[in-house]
C-alpha cells in the first residue's frame, strides 16, 4: 500500500514565477491537508481539503496562494509569483474519513521549494 | 488559540542513555495528542498518540501519557539508539471544523555512539 505521494521533491523556481506542488493522497483517503514547514520551525497548516471541496482555508496567504483536490488526480498547491519568503517545505498529509481528532493524518515526504 | 510549547533543542545524547522530550500544550475542549518524528530529509512519520486523559501511547520503545492535570504529554524511552537521531514534533488536533493538526517548533535529537 504505497503512501503519500509528493511531486517534486526538491523545486527551484526564480522570484516572479509560478510553483506546482503535487500531492497524492493513500489509497482510499479522501481528506487532504497542507502544511509548512519554514526553517527551525514547526509545521503550520494551510487548507484542508476533501474531493472537491475546500474546507477550510484559513491558514493559507490570501493572496498568490491557490489549493485544489479535483475529482481525479492529485491535489495541487499553486503558488503565483513566488518570492524569497516562499522558499520552505511544503508537506501533504492524508486521513480516511475524519470520524474525531484522534485521526491519524499521514504525511508525505515533503517538496522542498527553493527561491531564489 | 491552540498551541504547543515542547523543550528547546538541540538535544545530545549517549547511545542507551534516558531520553525525555517535554511538551505541554493549551487548547480548548479535549484534544488527541500525537509526536511524530522527522528523519533527515523526509517527512513526518507518527511514533505515537493519544486520545482521552491518562491515555498512554506507546512505539518502538517510546511512551507517553496525557496528563491533562499538567496539560502534558511528555516522550519518554528507557534507552535510546544512534538511530533515533531525528526530529521530534509534539502536536494537537483539537477537532472543530477542519481536524488540523497544531505543532510544536520540534526538538532534535542527536545520539553518539
Amino acid at each position: 500500500n504505497a503512501g503519500v505521494m509528493q511531486n517534486p521533491r526538491h523545486l527551484v523556481r526564480r522570484r516572479g514565477q509560478e510553483a506546482r506542488l503535487r500531492c497524492s493522497p493513500m489509497k482510499g483517503h479522501s481528506h487532504v491537508y497542507w502544511y509548512r514547514q519554514l526553517p527551525e520551525e514547526g509545521l503550520k497548516f494551510m487548507v484542508y481539503l476533501q474531493k472537491e471541496n475546500i474546507i477550510d482555508e484559513s491558514g493559507m496567504p490570501k493572496e498568490r496562494f491557490s489549493a485544489e483536490f479535483p475529482k481525479e488526480g492529485p491535489s495541487i498547491l499553486r503558488i503565483q509569483q513566488v518570492v524569497r519568503g516562499d522558499s520552505a517545505a511544503y508537506f501533504c498529509a492524508s486521513s480516511p474519513e475524519m470520524r474525531g481528532p484522534g485521526e491519524t493524518q499521514y504525511f508525505g515526504p515533503g517538496t522542498r521549494l527553493l527561491v531564489l | 488559540g491552540d498551541s504547543v510549547t515542547q523543550m528547546e533543542g538541540p538535544v545530545t545524547l549517549s547511545e542507551e542513555a534516558f531520553l525525555t522530550i517535554n511538551c505541554t500544550y493549551t487548547a480548548t475542549g479535549y484534544p488527541s495528542l500525537f509526536w511524530y518524528v522527522q528523519y533527515p530529509g523526509e517527512g513526518l512519520q507518527l511514533l505515537l498518540k493519544a486520545t482521552k486523559a491518562d491515555d498512554k501511547g506507546s512505539n518502538k520503545g517510546f511512551e507517553a501519557t496525557y496528563r491533562k492535570e499538567t496539560t502534558s504529554f511528555h516522550l519518554e524511552k528507557g534507552s535510546v539508539q544512534v538511530s533515533d537521531s531525528a526530529v521530534y514534533f509534539c502536536a494537537l488536533n483539537s477537532g472543530g471544523s477542519n481536524y488540523k493538526l497544531t505543532f510544536g517548533k520540534g526538538t532534535l535529537l542527536t545520539v553518539n555512539p
